[in-house]
């Protein structure tokens, strides 16, 4: 059973464009929902996380929006560089800390 | 401080054969899980360890086991090879098994001809 179902597979976007990357989770156990970056070659790295008590957490280009009624949150990165082209995997984590993946999206910044 | 260390970097083995994968998790970090990564199933959760045992389990048939040493470090075994276990095997280190910030290594990716 997919638990957090992630979209889109893929996103082309222009530099200086935003990127959006949406997730959706099911359980409402989850208490704990970090976004991971992965380039080739690399382990995923984690970029940013949020704890459903609060609707938005931003950290330089990166902003993570979260809506716990809809279950659902996203990634947004403002003015998309080439270099952030990369592999974005959400995740959701309950209290006993083990961690649901989402398939990934793979984006492209084109200069 | 060294990130979390993952060996061998690469294998290459044939179908019914056994292979043991080595992960050496970030200094201080008692809490080790595995992954399995493939394109067409992203991140599916192995197994996590925590001081020696095994504290959460996901949903792989028993070929997949595990083990963790007394100094963190822990080993991935599968047995009896098949072609669907070709993948990118990931380990991750957290401080404990509720700490929920992983730090993944590079992997090891093995391919099962």
């Amino acid at each position: 059973q997919q638990q957090v179902k992630q979209s889109p597979q893929s996103l082309i976007v222009q530099k200086g464009g935003i990127s959006i990357i949406n997730c959706a989770y099911e359980n409402t156990a989850f208490d704990y929902f970090p976004w991971y970056q992965q380039f080739p070659g690399k382990g995923p790295a984690l970029l940013i996380a949020i704890r459903p008590d609060v609707s938005e957490k931003k950290e330089g280009r990166f902003t993570i929006s979260f809506n716990k009624s809809a279950k659902q949150f996203s990634l947004h990165i403002m003015d998309s560089q080439p270099g952030d082209s990369a592999t974005y995997f959400c995740a959701a984590n309950t209290n006993a800390g083990k961690s649901t993946f989402g398939d990934g999206t793979t984006l492209t910044v084109k200069p | 401080k060294a990130g979390v260390t993952q060996t061998p970097r690469y294998l290459i083995k044939t179908r019914g054969q056994q292979v043991t994968l080595s992960c050496s998790p970030i200094s201080g970090h008692r809490s080790v899980s595995w992954y399995q990564q493939t394109p067409g199933q992203g991140l599916q959760f192995l197994f996590e360890y925590f001081s020696e045992t095994q504290r959460n389990k996901g949903n792989f048939p028993g070929r997949f086991s595990g083990r963790q040493f007394s100094n963190s470090r822990s080993e991935m075994n599968v047995s009896t090879l098949e072609l669907g276990d070709s993948a990118l095997y990931l380990c991750a280190s957290s401080l404990s098994s509720a700490q929920k910030k992983l730090f993944f290594g590079s992997g090891t990716q093995l391919s099962v001809l």
